[in-house]
């Protein structure tokens, strides 16, 4: 089973500053098969990125995934106070299992 | 627009049958391009898989829950369903049925149901 360990736990940012966000995986993500996630409290899961770097349907330009390997990256530039969220990481290269990291933890302040 | 909604009961005791459908609207579980999965969230945790169904009904199963999983699905009425057996507390959790893209990633999912066990 791959592990995937998400860095830092917490951030917190100010409008219009980036982010980035570190997934790291025990073992090499085949295909580079990596999504990542936003969770709102309250609210499921949404699909930002899939394939390490594209972009799901609606989804803003401020929103970019890159990596491969086991080191992957999430980048949100330009900060807006509705990206306070929780974002997951994710791996389907190597299944079963499919398996998430636990989360970081962004605060827009 | 696809649209997901799980239901079945908001409570379960300890050692029964947990059982959940998802119904899908505005696109068919016989599609060839789609997977559907079945991820679930302890309150406060983080997010884990436990598995996902073809239309053709082969499944793909996480290994720490295999012994006591089932995932099937039903065309006909545009639906497929989750039965977890023997379940504990620790089986308390907010369960999303989700539709997944060929490649893996989940792209719709359904608002979620919290299913709680207790006596």
């Amino acid at each position: 089973e791959i592990v995937l360990t998400q860095s830092p736990a917490a951030l917190s940012l100010s409008p219009g500053e980036r982010a980035t966000l570190s997934c790291g995986a025990s073992q090499s993500v085949s295909s580079n098969y990596l999504a990542w996630y936003q969770q709102k409290p309250g609210l499921a899961p949404r699909l930002l990125i899939y394939d390490a770097s594209s972009r799901a349907t609606g989804i803003p330009d401020r929103f970019s995934g890159s990596g491969s390997g086991t080191d992957f990256t999430l980048t949100i530039s330009r900060l807006e106070p509705e990206d306070s969220a929780v974002y997951y990481c994710q791996q389907y290269g190597s299944s079963p299992p499919i398996s998430f990291g636990q989360g970081t933890r962004l605060e827009i302040k | 627009q696809v649209q997901l909604q799980e239901s079945g009961p908001g409570l379960v005791k300890p050692s029964e049958t947990l059982s959940l459908t998802c119904t899908v609207s505005g696109g068919s579980v016989s599609s060839v391009s789609y997977y559907w999965s079945w991820i679930r969230q302890p309150p406060g945790k983080g997010l884990e898989w436990i598995g996902y169904i073809y239309y053709t009904g082969s499944t793909h199963y996480n290994p720490s829950l295999k012994s006591r999983l089932t995932i099937s699905v039903d065309t006909s009425k545009n639906q497929f369903s989750l039965k977890l057996s023997s379940v504990t507390a620790a089986d308390t959790a907010v369960y999303y049925c989700t539709r997944v893209r060929s490649s893996g990633a989940s792209g719709y999912w359904g608002q979620g149901t919290l299913v709680s066990v207790s006596s």
